[in-house]
C-alpha cells in the first residue's frame, strides 16, 4: 500500500512567505517524520511527531498531525533561499519494526 | 555532530558484477537500515538490522542483496549480480531507538550499473 503521500508535488514562494506541504497516510502509526533533501544529497531529520500529539515545533518549523484524517503539515515559515530542498514525510507504523516509509515529497524553491 | 558516513559516493559498475557499499553507522547506535532511491523516485526501505542480523526486509531485498556488519564498526550492503534496475541512491541510517526517534542518514551512494 502506498503511504505518506505529499502535495504539493512542488512549490514556489518568494523569500519571507511561508510554505504548507501536506501529507497523508493510510495505516496507524507510531509516529510521522518529515526529512529534508538537497539535490543528490543525503536525508535531514527535520521533526518527529508521536500518534499522540497533535502539534509540534522546532525553531521556524511547524508540523500538525491529524491521525483521524491520517495527514500531516509541515508548516516553514519566513522561509529563505536556503530552505530550497525537497521535503519528505515519513511513517512509522504502529507495530514499530522501525522501517519508515517515504512519501513522494515536495520540492520546494524559495526565490530570494 | 555524529554522522553516518558512506563510501563511495558514486560507483560505476557493469551489469552482472558484485558490488559492496559500505557504511559507518554512529557509533551508539544499534539499528541499521538501508534504504534505495531511484532517480525521481520515493525513497524506499530495503532492510533493517539488529543484533547482527536482519530484522525486516522489503520485496526488493531478494537473494541478491545481502548485508553484514563486519566488525564493531561497518554496515555493508552487497549486490552479488547487478541489474540495470539497481542503479540508484543507496543510503545507509542507523538510530538508538527503534523507529522511536529520528535517524541519521548518510549522504549515499550513486550507483550506475551500465
Amino acid at each position: 500500500s502506498q503511504q505518506g503521500e505529499e502535495d504539493p508535488q512542488a512549490l514556489s514562494i518568494q523569500e519571507g512567505e511561508n510554505a504548507t506541504m501536506n501529507c497523508s497516510y493510510k495505516t496507524s502509526i507510531n509516529n510521522l517524520q518529515w526529512y529534508r533533501q538537497n539535490s543528490g544529497r543525503g536525508l535531514v531529520h527535520l521533526i518527529l511527531i508521536r500518534s499522540n500529539e497533535r502539534e509540534k515545533h522546532s525553531g521556524r518549523l511547524r508540523v500538525t498531525l491529524d491521525t483521524s484524517k491520517k495527514s500531516s503539515s509541515l508548516l516553514i515559515t519566513a522561509s529563505r533561499a536556503a530552505d530550497t530542498a525537497s521535503y519528505f514525510c515519513a511513517t512509522v507504523g504502529s507495530s514499530n519494526t522501525g522501517k519508515l516509509i517515504f512519501g513522494q515529497g515536495t520540492t520546494l524553491q524559495v526565490k530570494p | 555532530e555524529p554522522e553516518v558516513t558512506q563510501t563511495p559516493s558514486h560507483q560505476v559498475t557493469q551489469m552482472g558484477q558484485e558490488v559492496i557499499l559500505r557504511c559507518v553507522p554512529i557509533s551508539n547506535h544499534l539499528y541499521f537500515y538501508w534504504y534505495r532511491q531511484i532517480l525521481g523516485q520515493k525513497v524506499e526501505f530495503l532492510v533493517s538490522f539488529y543484533n547482527n542480523e536482519i530484522s525486516e526486509k522489503s520485496e526488493i531485498f531478494d537473494d541478491q542483496f545481502s548485508v553484514e556488519r563486519p566488525d564493531g564498526s561497518n554496515f555493508t550492503l552487497k549486490i552479488r549480480s547487478t541489474k540495470l534496475e539497481d542503479s540508484a541512491m543507496y543510503f545507509c541510517a542507523s538510530s538508538d531507538e527503534q523507529g522511536l526517534g529520528g535517524y541519521t542518514f548518510g549522504s549515499g551512494t550513486r550507483l550506475t550499473v551500465v
